[in-house]
């Protein structure tokens, strides 16, 4: 079915683990986004990607990896797992570049709790 | 910098009953603003938006007016529904300051009782 998806759902892991998040659109939409979601905050953006090889930093990048080889997936990897990025992920895609209003697409949500 | 300030929840309501979620930004640029619904286990998805002061964005009932004079983007609805119930997302865009990202307010959940 067309659209955003993310993979898992749900996830737990332990400090220090390795843990990718799969994100996958299949609108060919060049913008593609990582945000968190925590009570109190709202959703912050982790990091962003123009296009295939093009990434740069959101708001609060640190701990996190990004990679975009193929327009339809983003994944992001949390190199060494912290009880502080346990949280609810969301990825986004946009089609072209957030002016005059661009709509961005959710997924579902990724789950994570570090242990 | 950017930033956005929505009411504190959880706001509580009867089914018909008029509600209004009040919402006021600041910005560096030219922003757009958005209201995003995020209804319970799922993602958010676009509710309504405005591009520039004084439109008014509109959708399944809702509405709001991007005033500039107030730096303000309420939603309100006349009637509200049980499936109304979520939480509601305040948020701007702002490519005029060179950000890619949206920015959001911290949500208000809507709870409508029967």
């Amino acid at each position: 079915d067309a659209g955003i998806t993310q993979s898992p759902r749900y996830k737990i892991t332990e400090t220090g683990r390795q843990v990718t998040l799969m994100c996958h659109q299949t609108w060919s939409h060049s913008y593609m986004f990582w945000y968190r979601q925590d009570l109190g905050h709202g959703l912050r953006l982790i990091y962003y990607s123009a296009a295939a090889d093009i990434t740069d930093k959101g708001e609060v990048p640190d701990g996190y990896v990004v990679s975009r080889s193929k327009t339809e997936n983003f994944p992001l990897t949390l190199e060494s797992a912290t009880r502080s990025q346990t949280s609810v992920y969301f990825c986004a895609s946009s089609e072209s570049a957030p002016s005059e209003g661009e709509t961005q697409y959710f997924g579902p949500g990724t789950r994570l709790l570090v242990l | 910098g950017n930033s956005v300030t929505q009411m504190e929840g959880p706001v509580t309501l009867s089914e018909e009953a008029f509600l209004t979620i009040n919402c006021t930004y600041t910005a560096t640029g030219y922003p757009s603003l958005f209201w995003y619904v995020q209804y319970p286990g799922e993602g958010l998805q676009l509710l309504l938006k405005a591009t520039k002061a004084d439109d008014k964005g509109s959708n399944k009932g809702f509405e709001a007016t991007y005033r500039k004079e107030t730096t303000s983007f309420h939603l309100e609805k006349g009637s509200v529904q049980v499936s109304d119930s979520a939480v509601y997302f305040c948020a701007l865009s702002d490519y005029g300051a060179g950000s890619y990202q949206l920015t959001f307010g911290k949500g208000t959940k809507l709870s409508v009782i029967p």
